[in-house]
């Protein structure tokens, strides 16, 4: 059985650095063909793409963030790990951590963690 | 980027009864290898969203077959033969065929 789990602070504040971990447990971060990735969604608003990397460490981030954005793959945690600089209330929301094997299947969501930034 | 537009933004519907949601992307979401890259997905109050359908029309692993999609091109459906109560939520189309993944604004069905 494969599980995905969020962890990072509730609470940031503004101009301070976001770090939020993926925890996988079932799937290794270095299968073939994944790609791991953080979607997030402001309160009462649609989703947004933020950032993935692959399991051969190709990363791709969302244009409109990617001067503040880094995302690696920890192999010996098993775990994904997104950075996000010079945090501002915009950025308020889920942050919810998506993957799928293959590049054809629909990703699987984990629960989602809720980042407030606010001073 | 690809732009998704979804409609109806609201879809008040009744059990039993069927529902239709639509999606429209700005560039065809069909790819070289044949497939085409859209996605649903379901938010249900409260929860994070779970895959419905994959590349357009196939549903994903437990899915009820009430549920189906269709399409080609920039025009895509999804549709419910007999709405349930649990099927209320939030419906969003997103497409992977390009990155940025981008998503529709969203459809939310709740029941009459």
């Amino acid at each position: 059985q494969i599980t995905l789990k969020e962890s990072g602070p509730t609470l940031v504040k503004p101009t301070e650095t976001l770090t939020l971990t993926c925890t996988f447990s079932g799937l290794s971060v270095s299968t073939s063909g994944l790609g791991v990735g953080w979607i997030r969604q402001p309160p009462g608003k649609a989703l947004e793409y933020v950032a993935l990397i692959y399991w051969d460490d190709d990363r791709r981030y969302s244009p409109a963030l990617r001067s503040r954005l880094s995302i690696i793959r920890d192999t010996s945690r098993n775990h994904v790990v997104l950075t996000m600089t010079n945090l501002d209330p915009a950025d308020t929301g889920t942050y919810y951590c998506v993957y799928r094997v293959g590049g054809r299947d629909g990703y699987t969501w984990g629960r989602g963690t809720r980042v407030t930034v606010s001073s | 980027e690809i732009v998704m537009t979804q409609s109806p933004l609201f879809l008040p519907v009744t059990p039993g009864e069927p529902a239709s949601i639509s999606c429209r992307s700005s560039q065809s979401l069909l790819h070289t290898d044949g497939y085409t890259y859209v996605d649903w997905y379901l938010q249900k109050p409260g929860q994070s969203p779970q895959l419905l359908i994959y590349l357009g029309s196939t549903r994903a692993s437990g899915v009820p077959d009430r549920f189906s999609g269709s399409g080609s091109g920039t025009d895509f459906k999804l549709e419910i033969t007999r709405v349930e109560a649990d099927d209320v939520g939030i419906y969003y189309c997103m497409q992977s065929l390009h990155i940025p993944l981008t998503f529709g604004g969203g459809t939310k069905v709740d029941i009459k």
